[in-house]
C-alpha cells in the first residue's frame, strides 16, 4: 500500500522569504500523480500544484514550485516570496495513475498528515 | 459553476442519532468521494463512487452509507452516530479521464457527536 509522510508538523517563515516543505512517499508503482493541497483556516482544500510522475520537469505555479526526485521518492514544495496569505496547513497527496488508466474504481488520494505553515510579518 | 457544495456547514448530533450529509457538484464529474479529517491528521477515504449507481468502500467505511442515484449528488448517511465520528467531512469530485486526476473539494462539514 502507498504511504505519504510529511516529517515537519510545523514550519515558520518570514514574510518575503522562501520556505521548503518536505514530503516523501512509498510506492511500488511507476506511474502516479503527486499533489500539494493548501488548507487555510476556512478548511477549504485548495489545490496548489500537481506533478505527473512521468514528467522529469518540476512543476511550477507562480511562487510555488516542487522538487520531484522520483528515485528518492521525494516531493518537496518550495514557496518563494512568502505572503501572509500563505499561512495554512499544507498536505502532500498521492494518486495512482494505474488505477485511472485501467478504468479502476478507486483513484482516491492518499494524504500525509500535513505541515502547518506560519508566516511572520 | 458552483463547484462542489456541501450542506450543512456545522452540525451537532447526540449519540445514536442519524443524519445525512449532502454533497452536490455541477461539473459533470463522474467520480465522487467522501473523506473525513480528524484533528491533526490528513484526510481518509470513507466511500467513493465512479458513477451513478456505483459505490464502493474506502479506508474507513464503518458507520456510514452512501448512495449515488444521479451524477450530481452523493449523500453520506450516518446511522447511530458515535463520538468517534466527530470529524470534518469533505466531499470531492473529479473526472475519470487523463485530465481527471485532480480532485476538487467542497468546503467541508464539521460534525460533533456528543
Amino acid at each position: 500500500a502507498q504511504t505519504v509522510t510529511q516529517s515537519q508538523p510545523e514550519m515558520s517563515v518570514q514574510e518575503a522569504e522562501t520556505v521548503t516543505l518536505s514530503c516523501t512517499y512509498d510506492t511500488s508503482e511507476s506511474d502516479y500523480y503527486l499533489f500539494w493541497y493548501k488548507q487555510p483556516p476556512s478548511r477549504q482544500m485548495i489545490l496548489v500544484i500537481r506533478q505527473e510522475a512521468y514528467k522529469q520537469q518540476n512543476a511550477t505555479e507562480n511562487r510555488f514550485s516542487v522538487n520531484f526526485q522520483k528515485a528518492a521518492k521525494s516531493f518537496s514544495l518550495k514557496i518563494s516570496d512568502s505572503q501572509l496569505g500563505d499561512a495554512a496547513m499544507y498536505f502532500c497527496a498521492y494518486r495512482s495513475e494505474y488505477i485511472m488508466n485501467y478504468g479502476g474504481s478507486q483513484g482516491n488520494l492518499i494524504f500525509g498528515k500535513g505541515t502547518k505553515l506560519s508566516v511572520k510579518p | 459553476n458552483a463547484g462542489v457544495t456541501q450542506t450543512p456547514k456545522f452540525r451537532i448530533l447526540k449519540i445514536g442519532q442519524s443524519m445525512t450529509l449532502q454533497c452536490a457538484q455541477d461539473m459533470n464529474h463522474n467520480y465522487m468521494y467522501w473523506y473525513r479529517q480528524d484533528p491533526g491528521m490528513g484526510l481518509k477515504l470513507i466511500y467513493y463512487s465512479v458513477g451513478a449507481g456505483i459505490t464502493d468502500k474506502g479506508e474507513v467505511p464503518n458507520g456510514y452509507n452512501v448512495s449515488r442515484s444521479t451524477t450530481e449528488y452523493f449523500p453520506l448517511r450516518l446511522e447511530l452516530a458515535a463520538p468517534s465520528q466527530t470529524s470534518v467531512y469533505f466531499c470531492a469530485s473529479s473526472y475519470s479521464g487523463q485530465q481527471g486526476n485532480t480532485q476538487y473539494f467542497g468546503p467541508g462539514t464539521r460534525l460533533t457527536v456528543l
